[in-house]
């Protein structure tokens, strides 16, 4: 079955250092990854996707992701975080019919 | 460009009335619409996929009859909670989907906040 797991339910860091968020992926064809992010009350942004060719993604406000076949991963990172950065991160797969599978959500928040 | 709207962003009911949101592609057309359900503090949670022109396709454990989704145009799509109860209070996100170099994107709505008293 396709799912999604994010390990961390929350990770604190502090302003200027970097970041991990961790996705795990399970599915059975070359997958279509997504990292959304979402302020309270708010919909959800795309950060960055992976369909196909270069392995490491750019995506916007900085942050990148690398997708690794071999780990099942595609790991979100940024190398120095901001206060605006504060949010929920969720990442997800793209199953049949253009249906998101999406993992269980990773809380950040940021210390000054 | 891909944006989607929804409204209300915010609905406050009575107990027993129906609700309708509405989810609206502004710069794309979108065959495909997608409606969510999230709590707090919890990832989203798929109910249905609306294809313009068709009925609804609900995710196991969906009410169809509560939860009417009508996909009329290529641009809209409404979500009617209906006999609404308290227990149907939530976050309701819409997303509309088109397909870029292969793969499906979705683009998602800001979401409508509903309140059940």
């Amino acid at each position: 079955a396709q799912s999604v797991t994010q390990p961390d339910i929350h990770i604190t860091v502090s302003e200027g250092a970097s970041l991990e968020l961790r996705c795990n992926y399970s599915y059975g064809a070359t997958p279509y990854l997504f990292w959304y992010v979402q302020s309270p009350g708010q919909g959800l942004q795309l950060l960055l996707k992976y369909f196909s060719g270069d392995t490491l993604v750019q995506g916007i406000k900085g942050f990148e992701a690398e997708f690794k076949r071999s780990q099942s991963s595609f790991n979100l990172r940024k190398p120095s975080v901001h206060w605006s950065d504060a949010a929920e991160y969720f990442c997800a797969v793209g199953g049949q019919g253009g249906k998101l599978i999406f993992g269980q959500g990773t809380e950040l928040s940021v210390k000054p | 460009g891909a944006v989607v709207s929804q409204h209300p962003s915010r609905v406050i009911c009575k107990s027993g009335t129906s609700v309708k949101i509405e989810c609206r592609s502004l710069d794309f057309q979108a065959t495909t619409m997608f409606w969510y359900r999230q709590f707090p503090k919890q990832s989203l949670m798929l109910m249905a996929t609306s294809n313009e022109g068709s009925k609804a396709t609900y995710e196991q454990g969906v009410e169809k009859d509560k939860f009417l989704i009508n996909h009329a145009s290529l641009t809209l799509s409404t979500l009617t909670v209906t006999s609404a109860h308290p227990e149907d209070s939530s976050f309701y996100i819409c997303s509309a989907s088109t397909t870029l170099a292969g793969g499906y994107e979705q683009f998602f709505g800001p979401g409508t906040r509903l309140t059940v008293l």
